[in-house]
């Protein structure tokens, strides 16, 4: 299958602090990637949809102005949790539409710890 | 969204056959199948998907009841890198976006 990398793995900051997470497409272009949100123990949120060169669509309830999302090549999408707090500790996660039957390929994931 | 409906977990023993359940009764005449699963600490990972007709792939095979409100995922020999949470998931033709239920956490005794 096709390869979701995400930077940093994980990353460790302060409260108020921005953090920027990178995911890219290795070996296919995505012209559509998925923003994910998983806490412990539960399931996949989805928080927003982003098209190469276009604003981003986030789901209910998911605030615009403190995940931003980039998508600013066909293989390069970035979100960033603006002014984080520890509420937003979780692990995220990343995908890309492609393949012969436009499934989603999933990034590792980016654990972010928020003290 | 259409919801799905499987059971919180299910064990198997190595090597052997496993089979997922799912139930989808409210399923609309266009939306597709989707079966994805997670190992722990991972993304998770495409597995198989159909529409009406049974499909097969290296990874799995997919029943699909012929009211189609529910499907089966069949794993033909369980090993231990198997054990994972395994997402059903209904999507709409020309849709994108996939939305997780809670899954089936499948535990492969050795």
């Amino acid at each position: 299958g096709a390869v979701v990398s995400q930077h940093p793995s994980r990353v460790i900051c302060k409260s108020g602090t921005s953090v920027k997470i990178e995911c890219r497409s290795l070996d296919f272009q995505a012209t559509t990637m998925f923003w994910y949100r998983q806490f412990p123990k539960q399931s996949l949120m989805l928080m927003a949809t982003s098209n190469e060169g276009s604003k981003a669509t986030y789901e209910q309830g998911v605030e615009k102005d403190k995940f931003l999302i980039n998508h600013a090549s066909l293989t390069l999408s970035t979100l960033t949790v603006t002014s984080a707090h520890p509420e937003d500790s979780s692990f995220y996660i990343c995908s890309g539409e492609g393949g012969p039957y436009n499934e989603q390929f999933f990034g590792p994931g980016t654990r972010l710890t928020v003290l | 969204d259409a919801k799905t409906t499987q059971p919180n977990s299910m064990e198997s023993n190595e090597e052997e056959p496993v089979h997922l359940p799912c139930n989808h009764s409210t399923i609309s005449g266009t939306d597709y199948i989707h079966w994805y699963r997670q190992l722990p600490s991972q993304g998770p990972e495409y597995v198989i998907h159909g529409l009406t007709s049974n499909v097969n792939n290296r990874m799995a095979s997919l029943a699909i009841a012929e009211d189609r409100k529910s499907s089966t995922l069949i794993l033909h020999r369980a090993t231990l890198r198997d054990a994972a949470v395994y997402y059903c998931i209904l999507s709409p033709t020309g849709a994108n976006n996939l939305f997780f239920g809670t899954g089936t956490r499948l535990t492969v005794i050795p």
